[in-house]
């Protein structure tokens, strides 16, 4: 089985400063690991993927995680937070093939307010 | 392209009635998975398609819960004899049955009354 655990529910960032929103994993093989962006009385949309290429995944709106084995993390960054940023972010885990296809694994989500 | 698109946005219905949710997902994509976002227990899985078959129903809360494919394309979410507790935003997403990006709907959000 897989799962992942976001580590804050709630981050504040002043706009222009970095921004890190954790998430550690836990899976028995390989994992693919996503993280999802959810604004407000929208839909989710893909920032990023991880599926065993680079370790280092880029998105989309500047943002990065690193998936770090040892440390079963998969964090998110953005060295600049804008206003627009603000939104609840999911980390996800998917598996291998089953009868639930590649279903997804949520995590709780972080809520990111950014600030003027 | 087209995404994938969901109806109706909004449903509010009273205890006791069924509803029916609709997913219409991107053409081409093979699977198609239904996923239920609410305060309690935020997004869990229902229910995955691969072409019209569900190779695994107890992701379903209950036995009121029933989905169905037909064409390889639209899916039907229905709910029988709503309760307060299916109240949640039902999402759809379709992909190509690979471990990829899965695409999101826009969701409908359901009331229970």
């Amino acid at each position: 089985a897989q799962s992942v655990t976001q580590l804050d529910s709630h981050v504040s960032v002043s706009e222009g400063t970095p921004v890190l929103l954790r998430c550690n994993y836990s899976s028995s093989y390989s994992p693919s690991l996503f993280w999802y962006v959810q604004h407000p009385n929208k839909g989710l949309q893909l920032l990023l993927k991880y599926t065993s290429a680079a370790t280092l995944v880029k998105g989309i709106n500047g943002f990065e995680a690193e998936f770090k084995k040892s440390e079963t993390s998969f964090h998110l960054t953005k060295p600049s937070a804008h206003m627009s940023d603000a939104a609840e972010y999911f980390c996800v885990v998917s598996g291998s093939y089953s009868n639930s296809g590649y279903a997804l694994n949520f995590g709780k989500g972080t809520s990111l307010l950014v600030t003027p | 392209g087209a995404g994938v698109s969901q109806s109706p946005s909004n449903k509010v219905t009273e205890k006791g009635k069924d509803v029916e949710l609709r997913c219409d997902p991107i053409s081409g994509h093979t699977a198609l998975y239904w996923y239920r976002q609410s305060l309690g227990q935020g997004l869990e899985f229902l229910i995955y398609f691969q072409g019209n078959s569900a190779p695994d129903k107890s992701g379903l809360p209950s036995d009121r819960f029933s989905a169905e494919r037909t064409g390889g394309s639209v899916s039907t979410l229905t709910i029988q004899r709503t309760q307060q507790e299916d109240s949640a935003v039902y999402l759809c997403a379709s992909s190509e049955n690979r471990p990829l990006e899965q695409y999101f709907g826009p969701g409908t959000r359901l009331t229970v009354t």
